[in-house]
């Protein structure tokens, strides 16, 4: 069973466009991130959710939503893409009060 | 803000042989953890070793082992015995144990490990 999931793997669109990724935990872990790994593999915290609630806001342009339906989901809403925007992102969980965190496969959406 | 510096852009090591992977870590905070993440070219991000500030043994699981030093603020991955499975990127990571619960992971610009037979 996939333990962090996210959909879809790879994404491809137009700049301009408004698109979605969504991330899904089976692990019944209280707190969500996502992260993003550029070009040259750097990976940046961008977002935490605990409990549905935003925790960690990293400064991320306004453009990305993200949004907790519940505690096993957080998704990523991208509007007006930009080429810049081009990356892999990936979601990852863990339990609260623990060091580990379980990523998700990622999403590797190229901007065109 | 804790930052985690990988000097080496990229290593190569022969099967069988042993490498070190090194990396440097800058905070005020007495107490953290370390972790050593491997990304292999399925992109998926696999926890390598971690190791807790308070503990002064190193790390070892398996093959892999640490050499933590906290006064000089150094993390270095040693990798015995290196097999062609080792070949990935490899990324250092910082996360604060205070305020637990949501901490995020400081991640250096990662190592890539090449490894020939």
């Amino acid at each position: 069973d996939t333990a962090v999931s996210q959909t879809p793997k790879y994404l491809v669109t137009q700049m301009g466009n408004d698109k979605s990724i969504k991330c899904e935990q089976n692990l019944g872990h209280d707190t969500m991130y996502w992260y993003k790994q550029d070009s040259k593999k750097f990976l940046k915290i961008m977002f935490s959710y605990n409990n549905k609630e935003l925790i960690i806001n990293e400064t991320v342009p306004n453009r990305f939503s993200p949004k907790s339906p519940d505690k096993a989901h957080l998704n990523l809403h991208i509007n007006s893409l930009e080429l810049g925007d081009s990356a892999v992102y990936f979601c990852a969980s863990s339990p609260w009060d623990s060091y580990e965190q379980y990523f998700g496969p990622g999403t590797r959406l190229t901007v065109t | 803000a804790q930052t985690v510096t990988q000097s080496q852009p990229e290593m190569s090591v022969q099967e069988a042989e042993t490498v070190t992977l090194s990396c440097t870590y800058d905070t005020s905070e007495s107490d953290y953890y370390l972790f050593w993440y491997k990304q292999p070219p399925s992109r998926q991000m696999i926890l390598v070793i971690r190791q807790e500030a308070y503990k002064q043994q190193n790390a070892t699981e398996n093959r892999f082992s640490v050499n933590f030093q906290k006064a000089a603020k150094s993390f270095s991955l040693k990798i015995s015995d290196s097999q062609l499975g080792d070949a990935a990127m490899y990324f250092c990571a910082y996360r604060s144990n205070m305020n637990t619960g949501f901490q995020k992971l400081v991640f250096g610009t990662g190592t890539r490990l090449l490894v020939s037979p």
